[in-house]
């Protein structure tokens, strides 16, 4: 079965650094999606991209926050400055447009990279 | 806005039937879904269900949706100590849509 792959699977940074975590989406998937999920809360979403643009992003989603799609297959999200509160699991998650195969409609994510600023 | 709630904690005993539950408030929430955590893991889609479907089954799972009430139930029959871990329940207008979760349940299977 077609998987997203995220890389790394855990990073320590300290403050003020600029990380970028990078996913490798399903290959004929249109949507990506970044996710964040704070130790012992619940998965928020960040961003929504298709069509080299963002679609959708949220009140997280601030300047610091960026996505690119630099290539035909990998997916990044780059943070500028790293804060202590960035500390979280980030999941990348991408999804075939509706009126693909059923089973396929939904968004499929990543194991999640675990990102700690110190 | 958008909000998913759930309980918080559920504790069942092995070979029981957990039932975990879900309230949503977006009444145009078109898919429903139930995702598994394991402890330090992804997040595992479990199943779905169309917002025009009263129910669906999947082996040990039973999704149950009631659309006027914005209630959501997932059933896992014959639970298993494999089956302890945090389930989320979320929702989103179309497929390709941000998916909105709930704060997730702790199900404990006890031996």
């Amino acid at each position: 079965e077609p998987e997203v792959t995220q890389t790394p699977s855990h990073q320590v940074t300290q403050m003020g650094q600029e990380v970028i975590l990078r996913c490798v989406p399903i290959s004929n998937h249109l949507y990506f999606y970044w996710y964040r999920q704070i130790l012992g809360q619940k998965v928020e979403f960040l961003v929504s991209f298709y069509n080299n643009e963002i679609s959708e992003k949220s009140e997280i989603f601030d300047d610091q926050f960026s996505v690119e799609r630099p290539d035909g297959s990998n997916f990044t999200l780059k943070i500028r400055s790293t804060k202590l509160e960035d500390s979280a699991m980030y999941f990348c998650a991408s999804c075939i447009l509706a009126g693909g195969v059923p089973y396929q409609e939904t968004q499929y994510f990543g194991p999640g990279t675990r990102l700690l600023v110190l | 806005g958008e909000d998913v709630e759930q309980s918080l904690f559920l504790s069942v005993r092995e070979g029981d039937s957990s039932v975990i539950n879900c309230t949503y408030t977006d009444s145009s929430s078109t898919y429903l879904y139930w995702y598994k955590q394991e402890p330090g893991a992804g997040l595992q889609l479990l199943t779905y269900i169309f917002s025009n479907m009263d129910m669906k089954q999947d082996q040990r799972l039973t999704v149950l949706l009631n659309k006027k009430d914005k209630h959501l139930s997932l059933r896992i029959a014959d639970t298993q100590t494999g089956d302890s871990a945090i389930y989320f329940c979320a929702e989103s207008v179309a497929s390709y849509d941000k998916v909105i979760f709930g704060p997730g349940t702790s199900l404990s299977v006890i031996p």
